[in-house]
């Protein structure tokens, strides 16, 4: 089965600097690969996402790049705002059929104003 | 556009005895999962509904775990007897999805389950 992991597991950064997390997955038929944010008390919600026709994709302050061969994908967060603060997820999808779903173990992600 | 509903949010136990959770999925999707996720962890699959067809339970630990969809909207996850261990959060996400495509999931706020 697919196998995702995730670092780092903690993250503290200076308001206003960048942050990456990084993901790599073992099984090359994933093909989609969502970023959840997770709030203390909450449930994750979908930040970003990329699919594996697509090297990069960008959403305003945040980004994910994916490269298929090394099979690993990266969460970027520029200007970092204390709200940012949170667990973030990342998830390798293989569509098609049924999906199935494996999450890396979460960044816990600390900004520090 | 209202979210996925779980029911109850907490919920504290003794073990052996059963407890229940519910979760109403996002109008219209078909797609309906639950997840546990441990303290730390990311959120483990339990089991993923198509409508009202099981298609993969194959982490749901069928001793003591079962879950039902009648209808193909909300659904029940139960646990009878509870254990120690499965202190945990359940989620409840949904999606809206056909045969060869994926559509993103959506999470509820879960339900935060201790068994003492």
């Amino acid at each position: 089965g697919e196998n995702v992991e995730q670092h780092p597991s903690t993250l503290s950064v200076q308001e206003g600097d960048s942050a990456v997390i990084k993901c790599t997955y073992s099984d090359s038929a994933s093909n989609y690969f969502p970023w959840y944010k997770q709030e203390l008390g909450k449930g994750p919600q979908l930040i970003i996402d990329i699919r594996s026709n697509v090297g990069e994709k960008k959403d305003q302050r945040i980004a994910v790049t994916l490269n298929k061969t090394a099979k690993h994908f990266s969460l970027h967060i520029t200007e970092t705002q204390p709200e940012d603060s949170a667990v973030y997820f990342c998830a390798a999808i293989l569509e098609g059929g049924y999906q199935k779903v494996t999450f890396g173990i979460g960044t816990k992600l600390q900004v520090i104003p | 556009e209202a979210g996925v509903v779980q029911s109850p949010r907490y919920k504290i136990i003794e073990k052996k005895q059963p407890v229940a959770f519910w979760c109403n999925p996002i109008s219209g999707h078909n797609t309906l999962y639950w997840y546990r996720q441990n303290l730390g962890q990311g959120p483990e699959l339990l089991i993923r509904y198509e409508n009202e067809e099981a298609v993969d339970d194959s982490q749901l630990p069928k001793d003591r775990f079962s879950a039902e969809r009648l209808k193909g909207v909300d659904s029940t996850l139960k646990i009878q007897p509870a254990e120690l261990g499965d202190s945990a959060v359940y989620l409840c996400a949904s999606s809206l999805e056909g045969q060869g495509s994926g559509e993103t999931q959506y999470f509820g706020p879960g339900t935060r389950l201790l068994v003492l």
